[in-house]
């Protein structure tokens, strides 16, 4: 257990539809990573936030946003799906932006 | 710009056999360098990391990495491989400090372990 919690676990939803994507990091990480993982492209980083702060951007739609809170918890937002948005998507935490925590991950289907 | 390149998508080994993935990186200061493996369903999880120092890692499950700075190499070895060993494997580099670290993982190796 990496200690970083992601809800909920699995997530089943339509065309078009709009999702939100809720990420604990372990206590005291400032960090939040998101990742996208699918069977075409691999492992993804799509956005990195620090203390609240958007800190990098990876291969993020701008269809997807995220945000990180004042209490570090962290979501990332989904909308207009596309069934080519059907994937694993992971949060990571890191305390000093180096070793990452990485999350069980949420599976989303997009039908 | 750092990068990862992670030479064989699938690897396959005979339980007993040595393991030997590789990882070469580029960067244009000192790295951190990682190996991360993700067994089916999972996410990631931290085998070894090399920040300074030591150029021989010692991680988890009896998995090792030699830090090569004249090769840019990281590859990781385990002398013996086990059933359970059968995973992805994902090699990372990142540099800055503090929470502002870019991290760089390369596309993974699938290793198989045949009985």
């Amino acid at each position: 257990d990496s200690g970083v919690t992601q809800t909920p676990k699995h997530l089943i939803t339509a065309t078009g539809q709009r999702v939100t994507l809720r990420c604990s990091p372990r206590s005291g990480d400032l960090s939040v990573y998101w990742y996208q993982q699918s069977l075409d492209q691999g492992l993804q980083f799509l956005i990195q936030y620090y203390n609240g702060e958007e800190r990098a951007k990876g291969n993020i739609l701008e269809r997807f946003s995220a945000q990180q809170f004042p209490d570090l918890h962290s979501e990332l937002n989904l909308s207009s799906l596309e069934l080519g948005d059907s994937a694993l998507y992971f949060c990571a935490s890191s305390p000093y932006g180096d070793t990452q925590y990485f999350g069980p991950g949420t599976r989303l289907t997009v039908l | 710009a750092q990068s990862v390149t992670q030479l064989g998508s699938h690897v396959s080994v005979s339980e007993g056999a040595l393991v030997l993935l590789r990882c070469n990186y580029s960067s244009s200061v000192p790295p951190y360098l990682f190996w991360y493996v993700q067994y089916p369903n999972q996410g990631l999880q931290l085998l070894l990391k090399y920040t300074t120092g030591a150029t021989l890692v010692k991680g988890i499950n009896g998995f090792e990495a030699e830090f090569k700075k004249s090769e840019t190499s990281f590859h990781l070895t385990k002398p013996s491989a086990h059933m359970s060993d059968a995973a992805e494997y994902f090699c990372a580099v990142s540099r800055g400090s503090g929470g502002y670290q870019k991290v760089t993982f390369g596309t993974g190796t699938k290793l198989q372990v045949i009985p």
